[in-house]
This record gives structure tokens, C-alpha cells and sequence, in this order.
């Protein structure tokens, strides 16, 4: 079974700086697909940014990019120009490939989350 | 468009009793999945409906079941509550199932607590 890491319950930034968010998973599948989700006081879960495994180029969505290192199976979020906005608690998750032989392609496994406040 | 609605928003059971929670997909989406979020466990899949028909479970008791209706409507139902039962439900939906790479849209969860 796959299972994700985030090793940071809590992180803090200034607003206007940029922080980085870790997220670890160990898999033994070779096809799959990374997730940030972005979870508000609001309770809604909102995608950020997704990464295919197969691409080597990272994903980047405006402020926000991620660092993928395959072999080492880490996924990290660089948030740039940080907003009082971005404060939330963040998700690392994994999903299999549809046919590359996974066993949960049809469902997201997440990590434990990062709270990330931002100061003025 | 209308986003993912769930209904209730909170809701307060007492253990041994029923509970029904709805949730109502995005116009045209037709796959559901359901999450329990808890401070202890984080979120894990209930398991997903597209076409009314159930495509995956997630590793929970029998006492949790869903069904999906021919408007795409889904509902879960958990029967004798336990207080560990207490969380965040949270319903996605997407226009395909979720194994063809389509893109998840959430609902804002229903806050369930076991007394």
C-alpha cells in the first residue's frame, strides 16, 4: 500500500517571503500522480497543483511550484510571494495510474497535512 | 455552476443511531466519492459511486454504505454510531471516475459529532 509523509505539522512564513512545504511517499508503482490540496477554514478542499510522475519537468501554477524527485520519492511545494490568503492547512496526496497494475487508482491517499500560517 | 453541495453542514448524533448525508455533485458530473477526515487518522477514502454504481471501497466497516441516484445525487449512511465515528465527511465529484485522471471538486463536508 502506498502511504504519504508530511513531516512538518506546522510552518509559518511572512507574508511576501517564500516557504517550502515537504511531502515524502513510498510507493513501488512507477506510474502515478502527485497532489497539493489546499484546505481553507472553509473546510473545501482546493487543488493547487498536480504532477504526473512520467514528466520530469515540474509543475509550477503562478506562485506555486513543486520540487519532484522521483528516486528519492519527495514532493515539495515552494509557495512564492507568500498572502495572507495562502494561509490554510496544505495535503500532499497520491493516486495510482490507471493501468500501470495500481491498487488505488480509483481513490487519493493523503498525508497528514501542514498548517501554514502567514504573518503580516 | 453550482459547486458541490453537502447537506447538513454539522450535525449531532448519539451513539447507536443512524445518520444520512447528502451530497448533490457538480451539474453534469456524474462520479462520487466520499472522505472521512479525523484529527487522528487524516483523510481516508469511503469509496466512490459513478452511474449509480459503487467503483471502489475504501477499508471501512460495513456499518458505513452509500448508494447514488440516477441524477447523480449520492448519499451515505452510517448505522450504529460510535463516537470514533465522529469527523469531517467530505463528498468530491468529477465528470468521469476518478481512475481516468479527471479532476476532483469538493464540497465544504459535513461535520459530524457522536455524543
Amino acid at each position: 500500500a502506498q502511504t504519504v509523509t508530511q513531516s512538518q505539522p506546522e510552518m509559518s512564513v511572512q507574508e511576501a517571503e517564500t516557504v517550502t512545504l515537504s511531502c515524502t511517499y513510498d510507493t513501488s508503482e512507477s506510474d502515478y500522480y502527485l497532489f497539493w490540496y489546499k484546505q481553507p477554514p472553509s473546510r473545501q478542499m482546493i487543488l493547487v497543483i498536480r504532477q504526473e510522475a512520467y514528466k520530469q519537468q515540474n509543475a509550477t501554477e503562478n506562485r506555486f511550484s513543486v520540487n519532484f524527485q522521483k528516486a528519492a520519492k519527495s514532493f515539495s511545494l515552494k509557495i512564492s510571494d507568500s498572502q495572507l490568503g495562502d494561509a490554510a492547512m496544505y495535503f500532499c496526496a497520491y493516486r495510482s495510474a490507471l493501468g500501470a497494475g495500481g491498487t488505488s487508482y480509483g481513490k487519493l491517499t493523503f498525508g497528514q497535512g501542514t498548517i501554514l500560517t502567514v504573518h503580516p | 455552476k453550482a459547486g458541490v453541495t453537502q447537506t447538513p453542514r454539522y450535525l449531532i448524533k448519539t451513539r447507536g443511531q443512524q445518520v444520512t448525508l447528502s451530497c448533490s455533485p457538480i451539474s453534469g458530473h456524474r462520479s462520487v466519492s466520499w472522505y472521512q477526515q479525523t484529527p487522528g487518522q487524516g483523510l481516508q477514502f469511503l469509496f466512490e459511486y459513478f452511474s449509480e454504481t459503487q467503483r471502489n471501497k475504501g477499508n471501512f466497516p460495513g456499518r458505513f454504505s452509500g448508494r447514488q441516484f440516477s441524477n447523480s445525487r449520492s448519499e451515505m449512511n452510517v448505522s450504529t454510531l460510535e463516537l470514533g465515528d465522529s469527523a469531517l465527511y467530505l463528498c468530491a465529484s468529477s465528470l468521469r471516475p476518478v481512475a481516468t485522471n479527471e479532476k476532483l471538486f469538493f464540497g465544504s463536508g459535513t461535520q459530524l459529532s457522536v455524543l
